[in-house]
């Protein structure tokens, strides 16, 4: 039973354009949702976080929306740099119950 | 930096014997989790340990699978009787807090299981 999916696998972008990360939840109990960040051999990191009573959560050039009629949130970031390059998560969870993890998207940002 | 730490980083096995997971949390988190990613796969739950509280071990996919947290600090992660359906990537993470949901957790670079 997967509660959270990001239906890319993966998503390529040139260097300065905008990348548009999508993840869709089932579970409206969840009211907390979170990106991680993954480079190859090594664990996820913490990126960006959104509680429910929020729509919109920026730090830098990472934005988090989200729109909780659609169970729906996304990340964005502008403008891309090559270094953004990496596999990432969504996850999301319901107060004091487990963190589901989507299966993830690769992003590719191109010089 | 005092991040989370596993060992080993890779571990070769053959099918059938057992093998030992380490993690080293960061000092004063008292949440640790374990997850395992197989290829292509996202994150998957295996076990919870919050303090001295009894861990939630919903996540385990088989009784051969056990995790012990000793001293509220280091965690082991036990598989028995490998498989090869076992092959995959094992990540510990550490949190504060008393709650789950809204604390981010702080991942270590995992163990590359491989049963041959």
């Amino acid at each position: 039973d997967q509660q959270v999916k990001q239906n890319s696998p993966s998503l390529s972008v040139q260097e300065g354009r905008i990348s548009i990360l999508n993840c869709d939840y089932t579970n409206s109990m969840f009211d907390y949702f979170l990106w991680y960040k993954k480079y190859p051999a090594e664990g996820p990191t913490f990126l960006i976080s959104i509680s429910s009573i929020k729509d919109k959560n920026e730090d830098g050039r990472f934005t988090v929306f989200l729109n909780k009629s659609a169970k729906h949130l996304s990340l964005h970031i502008v403008p891309s740099q090559p270094g953004d390059s990496a596999v990432y998560f969504c996850a999301a969870s319901a107060d004091n119950n487990d963190m589901r993890f989507g299966a993830g998207t690769r992003l590719t940002v191109k010089p | 930096g005092a991040g989370v730490s596993q060992s080993p980083s890779n571990k070769v096995t053959e099918k059938g014997k057992d093998v030992e997971l380490r993690c080293d949390p960061i000092s004063g988190h008292t949440a640790l989790y374990w997850y395992r990613q197989s290829l292509g796969q996202g994150l998957e739950f295996l076990i919870y340990f919050q303090g001295n509280s009894a861990p939630d071990k919903s996540g385990l996919p088989s009784d051969r699978f056990s995790a012990e947290r000793t001293g509220g600090s280091v965690s082991t992660l036990t598989i028995q009787r490998t498989q090869q359906e076992d092959s995959a990537v094992y990540l510990c993470a550490s949190s504060l807090g008393r709650g789950r949901g809204n604390q981010p957790q702080h991942f270590g670079d995992g163990t590359r299981l491989s049963i041959l």
